[in-house]
Protein backbone atom coordinates (compact mmCIF):
# COMPACT_ATOMS: atom_id res chain seq x y z
CA UNK A 1 0.00 0.00 0.00
CA UNK A 2 1.64 3.26 -1.03
CA UNK A 3 1.83 5.54 1.95
CA UNK A 4 0.66 8.84 0.27
CA UNK A 5 -2.37 8.16 -2.13
CA UNK A 6 -3.88 10.70 -3.76
CA UNK A 7 -7.15 10.62 -5.94
CA UNK A 8 -7.99 11.08 -9.27
CA UNK A 9 -5.49 9.95 -10.95
CA UNK A 10 -6.54 11.69 -13.85
CA UNK A 11 -9.02 14.80 -14.09
CA UNK A 12 -10.02 16.92 -17.25
CA UNK A 13 -12.36 19.47 -16.16
CA UNK A 14 -14.27 22.53 -18.06
CA UNK A 15 -12.86 26.18 -17.81
CA UNK A 16 -14.78 27.74 -14.61
CA UNK A 17 -15.10 24.47 -12.90
CA UNK A 18 -14.44 23.56 -9.71
CA UNK A 19 -11.76 21.57 -8.82
CA UNK A 20 -10.52 19.29 -5.68
CA UNK A 21 -7.70 16.68 -5.54
CA UNK A 22 -7.17 14.72 -2.94
CA UNK A 23 -4.41 13.15 -0.96
CA UNK A 24 -4.91 10.43 2.10
CA UNK A 25 -1.96 9.72 3.61
CA UNK A 26 -0.99 6.65 6.20
CA UNK A 27 2.34 7.77 8.29
CA UNK A 28 2.34 10.27 10.88
CA UNK A 29 3.64 14.05 9.55
CA UNK A 30 5.34 17.32 10.52
CA UNK A 31 3.83 19.24 7.38
CA UNK A 32 2.20 18.48 4.30
CA UNK A 33 3.33 20.35 0.55
CA UNK A 34 1.33 20.48 -2.45
CA UNK A 35 3.13 20.75 -5.70
CA UNK A 36 2.58 21.34 -9.16
CA UNK A 37 4.61 19.75 -12.16
CA UNK A 38 4.24 21.43 -15.52
CA UNK A 39 4.74 19.29 -18.84
CA UNK A 40 7.98 20.52 -18.85
CA UNK A 41 8.95 18.61 -15.50
CA UNK A 42 9.98 21.54 -13.24
CA UNK A 43 8.02 21.69 -9.83
CA UNK A 44 6.84 24.49 -8.54
CA UNK A 45 5.76 24.42 -4.49
CA UNK A 46 2.09 25.94 -4.11
CA UNK A 47 1.58 25.19 -0.32
CA UNK A 48 2.98 23.66 2.94
CA UNK A 49 0.51 23.14 5.29
CA UNK A 50 0.30 22.07 8.93
CA UNK A 51 -2.62 22.38 9.93
CA UNK A 52 -6.08 24.08 8.75
CA UNK A 53 -6.41 25.93 5.84
CA UNK A 54 -4.53 28.08 3.17
CA UNK A 55 -5.66 30.04 0.24
CA UNK A 56 -3.52 31.41 -2.53
CA UNK A 57 -5.28 33.47 -5.55
CA UNK A 58 -7.76 30.56 -6.75
CA UNK A 59 -6.11 28.04 -4.56
CA UNK A 60 -7.31 27.09 -1.26
CA UNK A 61 -4.96 23.79 0.50
CA UNK A 62 -7.20 21.88 3.63
CA UNK A 63 -5.47 19.49 5.67
CA UNK A 64 -7.12 17.42 8.60
CA UNK A 65 -4.36 15.96 10.96
CA UNK A 66 -6.90 13.65 12.57
CA UNK A 67 -8.11 12.09 9.30
CA UNK A 68 -4.97 11.99 7.69
CA UNK A 69 -6.23 13.89 4.89
CA UNK A 70 -5.64 17.11 2.64
CA UNK A 71 -7.66 18.75 -0.28
CA UNK A 72 -6.35 20.94 -3.36
CA UNK A 73 -9.02 23.07 -4.69
CA UNK A 74 -8.99 25.34 -7.99
CA UNK A 75 -12.04 27.80 -7.74
CA UNK A 76 -12.59 29.01 -11.55
CA UNK A 77 -10.00 26.60 -13.42
CA UNK A 78 -8.19 28.02 -16.20
CA UNK A 79 -6.75 25.90 -19.18
CA UNK A 80 -2.87 27.27 -17.78
CA UNK A 81 -3.49 25.52 -14.18
CA UNK A 82 -3.17 21.94 -16.51
CA UNK A 83 -0.21 20.65 -14.96
CA UNK A 84 0.06 17.39 -12.40
CA UNK A 85 -0.64 18.17 -8.87
CA UNK A 86 1.75 16.32 -6.47
CA UNK A 87 0.90 15.37 -2.44
CA UNK A 88 4.13 14.78 -0.50
CA UNK A 89 4.11 14.15 2.90
CA UNK A 90 7.38 14.95 5.55
CA UNK A 91 7.14 12.45 7.41
CA UNK A 92 8.00 13.02 11.42
CA UNK A 93 10.11 10.20 12.08
CA UNK A 94 12.52 10.57 9.09
CA UNK A 95 12.07 14.29 7.92
CA UNK A 96 11.98 12.93 4.52
CA UNK A 97 9.45 13.65 1.85
CA UNK A 98 6.98 10.48 0.43
CA UNK A 99 5.58 11.56 -2.81
CA UNK A 100 2.09 10.35 -4.08
CA UNK A 101 1.99 9.64 -7.44
CA UNK A 102 0.18 13.09 -8.74
CA UNK A 103 -3.28 14.08 -9.78
CA UNK A 104 -2.90 15.06 -14.20
CA UNK A 105 -5.56 17.64 -14.67
CA UNK A 106 -6.52 18.65 -18.04
CA UNK A 107 -8.55 21.93 -17.78
CA UNK A 108 -10.47 22.35 -21.41
CA UNK A 109 -11.19 26.01 -22.60
CA UNK B 1 12.79 35.97 -4.70
CA UNK B 2 15.53 33.69 -3.91
CA UNK B 3 14.99 30.60 -5.88
CA UNK B 4 17.02 26.70 -6.50
CA UNK B 5 18.68 26.95 -9.70
CA UNK B 6 20.04 23.48 -11.93
CA UNK B 7 22.08 23.06 -14.77
CA UNK B 8 22.12 21.89 -16.92
CA UNK B 9 18.63 21.91 -17.77
CA UNK B 10 18.82 18.78 -20.23
CA UNK B 11 22.16 16.34 -20.01
CA UNK B 12 21.92 13.68 -23.12
CA UNK B 13 24.94 10.95 -21.98
CA UNK B 14 26.44 7.32 -23.48
CA UNK B 15 26.07 4.67 -21.04
CA UNK B 16 28.58 4.04 -19.10
CA UNK B 17 29.79 7.70 -18.49
CA UNK B 18 29.68 9.74 -15.73
CA UNK B 19 27.62 12.58 -15.18
CA UNK B 20 27.70 15.65 -12.89
CA UNK B 21 24.50 17.41 -12.23
CA UNK B 22 24.86 20.93 -10.64
CA UNK B 23 22.45 22.66 -8.36
CA UNK B 24 22.80 25.85 -6.73
CA UNK B 25 20.69 26.07 -3.35
CA UNK B 26 19.25 29.24 -1.66
CA UNK B 27 21.75 30.97 0.26
CA UNK B 28 21.12 30.69 3.78
CA UNK B 29 19.80 26.89 3.55
CA UNK B 30 21.29 24.36 5.12
CA UNK B 31 19.96 21.36 4.27
CA UNK B 32 20.02 19.78 0.50
CA UNK B 33 18.32 16.95 -0.71
CA UNK B 34 18.04 15.34 -4.16
CA UNK B 35 15.01 13.52 -5.70
CA UNK B 36 14.18 11.21 -8.77
CA UNK B 37 11.84 11.47 -10.96
CA UNK B 38 11.26 8.18 -13.59
CA UNK B 39 9.09 8.96 -16.42
CA UNK B 40 5.94 8.38 -15.38
CA UNK B 41 6.75 7.74 -11.76
CA UNK B 42 6.33 9.47 -8.96
CA UNK B 43 9.66 11.29 -7.18
CA UNK B 44 11.32 9.48 -5.22
CA UNK B 45 13.90 10.63 -2.44
CA UNK B 46 17.71 9.88 -3.07
CA UNK B 47 19.64 11.51 -0.52
CA UNK B 48 19.52 14.73 2.14
CA UNK B 49 22.95 16.55 2.92
CA UNK B 50 23.26 18.43 5.75
CA UNK B 51 26.34 20.20 7.58
CA UNK B 52 29.60 18.64 4.94
CA UNK B 53 27.86 15.44 5.05
CA UNK B 54 24.55 12.49 3.53
CA UNK B 55 22.23 12.73 6.52
CA UNK B 56 19.96 10.26 4.84
CA UNK B 57 20.07 8.42 1.91
CA UNK B 58 17.67 5.91 0.45
CA UNK B 59 18.44 2.34 -1.47
CA UNK B 60 18.36 4.06 -5.00
CA UNK B 61 21.26 6.05 -3.73
CA UNK B 62 24.19 2.95 -4.33
CA UNK B 63 28.03 3.18 -4.94
CA UNK B 64 27.27 4.65 -8.01
CA UNK B 65 26.18 8.19 -6.62
CA UNK B 66 27.81 10.67 -4.52
CA UNK B 67 26.88 14.06 -3.38
CA UNK B 68 29.24 17.13 -2.53
CA UNK B 69 29.52 20.86 -1.71
CA UNK B 70 32.81 21.77 -3.60
CA UNK B 71 32.38 25.07 -2.28
CA UNK B 72 30.06 27.63 -0.72
CA UNK B 73 27.30 27.76 -3.58
CA UNK B 74 26.90 24.47 -5.61
CA UNK B 75 25.39 21.13 -4.34
CA UNK B 76 26.48 18.28 -7.06
CA UNK B 77 24.99 15.16 -7.60
CA UNK B 78 27.75 12.65 -9.39
CA UNK B 79 26.25 9.45 -11.13
CA UNK B 80 28.88 7.43 -12.37
CA UNK B 81 29.12 4.84 -15.20
CA UNK B 82 25.42 5.92 -16.09
CA UNK B 83 22.81 3.06 -16.92
CA UNK B 84 20.23 3.21 -18.89
CA UNK B 85 17.58 3.16 -16.60
CA UNK B 86 19.59 6.13 -14.46
CA UNK B 87 17.45 8.66 -17.14
CA UNK B 88 14.91 10.60 -15.23
CA UNK B 89 14.20 13.84 -13.72
CA UNK B 90 16.57 14.77 -11.05
CA UNK B 91 15.21 17.28 -8.86
CA UNK B 92 17.68 19.21 -6.33
CA UNK B 93 16.36 21.01 -3.03
CA UNK B 94 16.69 23.02 -0.19
CA UNK B 95 15.33 24.52 3.07
CA UNK B 96 16.60 26.47 5.62
CA UNK B 97 14.77 24.00 8.41
CA UNK B 98 13.49 20.62 8.28
CA UNK B 99 10.36 21.44 7.22
CA UNK B 100 9.83 23.45 3.65
CA UNK B 101 11.97 22.35 1.13
CA UNK B 102 12.47 24.97 -2.54
CA UNK B 103 12.94 22.82 -5.29
CA UNK B 104 14.68 24.00 -8.16
CA UNK B 105 13.38 23.09 -12.20
CA UNK B 106 15.44 19.82 -12.70
CA UNK B 107 17.59 18.50 -14.81
CA UNK B 108 16.42 15.97 -17.61
CA UNK B 109 19.14 12.92 -17.55
CA UNK B 110 18.71 11.12 -20.88
CA UNK B 111 21.06 7.81 -20.78
CA UNK B 112 21.46 6.32 -24.53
Amino acid sequence: KNEVEQSPQNLTAQEGEFITINCSYSVGISALHWLQQHPGGGIVSLFMLSSGKKKHGRLIATINIQEKHSSLHITASHPRDSAVYICAALDSGTYKYIFGTGTRLKVLA
Amino acid sequence: EPEVTQTPSHQVTQMGQEVILRCVPISNHLYFYWYRQILGQKVEFLVSFYNNEISEKSEIFDDQFSVERPDGSNFILKIRSTKLEDSAMYFCASSGDIYEQYFGPGTRLTVT
